[in-house]
């Protein structure tokens, strides 16, 4: 129930093409869930997030969209350009702590390959 | 400023030695974070300091020694690791109160244990 399944493991589209990625989660009572581009050889940084009361979330050319009832999100990259090409990680903040800090659940993370 | 800084880049250890990764940030943030993450993995949480206190501790072996020294610095002290130990270790920072606090990452230390 702590996992969030992050699919496909690798894609190519061409230039300007709209790359989605999905993912999938079983416990309910994740209330958070931030998408995480990393680049080779640098860490992950936060891309976009969105809460479960919210269907979807545009910030420039990235938009998630949300579906609470079936417990699945997925991050479109319109306009994809070479310079997107990286790994992509979902996320889902797991459990509530009285510090206010993050638990975050990843998934196996998405490689993808814009072609120019 | 938004940037955490790691220190070093990369670090090359036999298995009995005994080394040390730093990790610093000036946002103010209270909460700080360590992760190792394998190559085409994701993160894997080990440990969470809030206020400068442990909060989580991932069942992490006792070879990785966390410590907060002080609300911006962040150390793991490394001891007897074996080479399985090998992987990219990143530190995060967030906010400590208040609701979905974004983590900042930091660009990691690439271990190697010979």
């Amino acid at each position: 129930q702590q996992q969030v399944k992050q699919s496909p493991q690798s894609l190519i589209v061409q230039k300007g093409g709209i790359p989605i990625i999905n993912c999938a989660y079983e416990n309910t009572a994740f209330d958070y869930f931030p998408w995480y581009q990393q680049f080779p050889g640098k860490g992950p940084a936060l891309l976009i997030a969105i809460r479960p009361d919210v269907s979807e979330k545009k910030e420039g050319r990235f938009t998630i969209s949300f579906n609470k009832s079936a417990k699945q999100f997925s991050l479109h990259i319109m306009d994809s350009q070479p310079g997107d090409s990286a790994t992509y990680f979902c996320a889902a903040r797991g459990g509530t702590f009285s510090g206010g800090y993050n638990k975050l659940i990843f998934g196996a993370g998405t490689r993808l390959a814009v072609h120019p | 400023d938004t940037e955490v800084t790691q220190t070093p880049k990369h670090l090359v250890m036999g298995m009995t030695n005994k080394k040390s990764l730093k990790c610093e940030q000036h946002m103010g943030h209270r909460a700080m974070y360590w992760y190792k993450q394998k190559a085409k993995k994701p993160p894997e949480l080990m440990f969470v300091y809030s206020y400068e206190k442990l909060s989580i501790n991932e069942s992490v072996p006792s070879r990785f020694s966390p410590e907060c020294p002080n609300s911006s610095l962040l150390n793991l002290h490394l001891h007897a690791l074996q080479p399985e130990d090998s992987a990219l270790y990143l530190c995060a920072s967030s906010q400590a109160t208040g609701s979905y606090n974004e983590q900042f990452f930091g660009p990691g230390t690439r271990l190697t244990v010979l």
